[in-house]
């Protein structure tokens, strides 16, 4: 059992490039979402998603899209990267919160644009 | 919209104190709360989840509390570790229709326990 899984651990871009970061989970969870975290500050929620073909903005969607195809796999892609986007990128999944347990998190992606 | 806060976002202690790190959140209509360890540099590690009906959850020497209708959690950490230094961070999880699922996160405290 894997949990959450984040690829790649690290990325250099360069300004303008695009890329997908990867999350898969083998927990069989519904909700997936999408977090970046800045130097010093918490984490910002991206997009989400509560099921297969259903997503939303977060917090700071611009410059980012997702999709959900499938309940395992929820890719992040940047189409245009711009050096605000260096961050710590976290992918996280669990259970619809009415079941109320709790939210697994990948080991994160450390993403640089220059 | 929901807003979490958490104060202080830093706190330094010698080694052996009982500390308490405070999290408020704006809207009460949630699942749960969950706390959270992060190591410099590496991914988070879930300390404990307090469900809405619930008032606190315990483990080892950590206790959380949970007032929902204040819109505030507690995290207790008693006879403190060098080890236990780390960034702490709370997140709620929305009930209403309109944030139903989403989990949002304050920016932390991060605590310095010196031996």
């Amino acid at each position: 059992n894997a949990g959450v899984t984040q690829t790649p651990k690290f990325q250099v871009l360069k300004t303008g490039q695009s890329m997908t970061l990867q999350c898969a989970q083998d927990m069989n969870h519904e909700y997936m979402s999408w977090y970046r975290q800045d130097p010093g500050m918490g984490l910002r929620l991206i997009h989400y998603s509560v099921g297969a073909g259903i997503t939303d903005q977060g917090e700071v969607p611009n410059g980012y899209n997702v999709s959900r195809s499938t309940t395992e796999d929820f890719p992040l892609r940047l189409l245009s990267a711009a050096p605000s986007q260096t961050s710590v990128y976290f992918c996280a999944s669990s259970y619809p919160g009415r079941l109320n347990t709790e939210a697994f998190f990948g080991q994160g992606t450390r993403l640089t644009v220059v | 919209k929901q807003e979490v806060t958490q104060i202080p976002a830093a706190l330094s202690v010698p080694e052996g104190e009982n500390l308490v790190l405070n999290c408020s959140f704006t809207d009460s209509a949630i699942y749960n709360l969950q706390w959270f360890r992060q190591d410099p540099g590496k991914g988070l590690t879930s300390l404990l989840l307090i469900q809405s009906s619930q008032r606190e959850q315990t483990s080892g020497r950590l206790n959380a509390s949970l007032d929902k209708s204040s819109g505030r959690s507690t995290l207790y950490i008693a006879a403190s570790q060098p080890g236990d230094s780390a960034t702490y961070l709370c997140a709620v999880r929305g009930s209403g229709y309109s944030s139903a699922s989403k989990i949002i996160f304050g920016s932390g405290t991060r605590l310095s326990i010196r031996p």
